[in-house]
């Protein structure tokens, strides 16, 4: 089936690093969806992205979708304690089905 | 919790044994799914529904089934016939049933196959 490749699997920073995950796939994307989730808890929506090319902001997060629609990457400014948890990207390849990446798993050194 | 409700929130079974969890919604929203997601692993869809009395396999159905005779309730059940159950268990709705639409999760249930 169709997959889309999440990297890394883990990443440990120092509080105020700033971290990226990153999601690849071979086949052009529909669109691409945003999740966290915090440890013991369940994914919660953060973003969509649609179009080639798109950026978007919140506050130090910024999500960007590559000029084919074939990769997508989460940018985290300055990491803080808060920002602990999996981040996961949700793919379509045009049908109503999301694939799930296997997900970033952040640990913040305070 | 997204407005999805999951129970319980763990589960113990023996083996050979059928379970069903329960995933109920509040929000009138079409479109309900089933997750599984096993430690370090990312979410895989197991069946999803976009209307009452309707419902699609996802990409691990065997070993599972589901129903949706009402708009609000979507359970699933874990048949003997699934070869390695235990694993945290994720309910989600949609607005609508197109990918475009976000999925807003409930609280999971863990079960655990002894």
């Amino acid at each position: 089936g169709q997959q889309v490749m999440q990297i890394p699997q883990y990443q440990h920073v120092q509080e105020g690093e700033d971290f990226t995950t990153y999601c690849n796939s071979s086949t052009t994307l529909s669109n691409i969806q945003w999740y966290k989730q915090r440890p013991g808890g369940h994914p919660v929506f953060l973003i969509q992205l649609v179009k080639s090319g798109e950026v978007k902001k919140q506050k130090r997060l910024t999500f960007q979708f590559g000029e084919a629609k074939k990769n997508s990457s989460l940018h985290i400014t300055a990491t803080q304690t808060t920002d602990v948890g999996t981040y996961f990207c949700a793919a379509s390849f045009g049908n109503e089905k999301l694939t799930f990446g296997t997900g970033t798993r952040l640990t913040i050194i305070p | 919790d997204g407005g999805i409700t999951q129970s319980p929130k763990y589960l113990f079974r023996k083996e050979g044994q059928n379970v069903t969890l329960s995933c109920e919604q509040n929000l009138n929203h079409d479109a309900m799914y089933w997750y599984r997601q096993d430690p370090g692993q990312g979410l895989r869809l197991i069946y999803y529904s976009q209307i009452v009395n309707d419902f699609q396999k996802g990409d691990i159905a065997e070993g599972y089934s589901v129903s949706r005779e009402k708009k609000e309730s979507f359970p699933l059940t874990v048949t003997s016939a699934q070869k390695n159950p235990t694993a945290f268990y994720l309910c989600a709705r949609s607005v609508g049933g197109s990918s475009y639409n976000e999925q807003f999760f409930g609280p999971g249930t863990r079960l655990t196959v002894l």
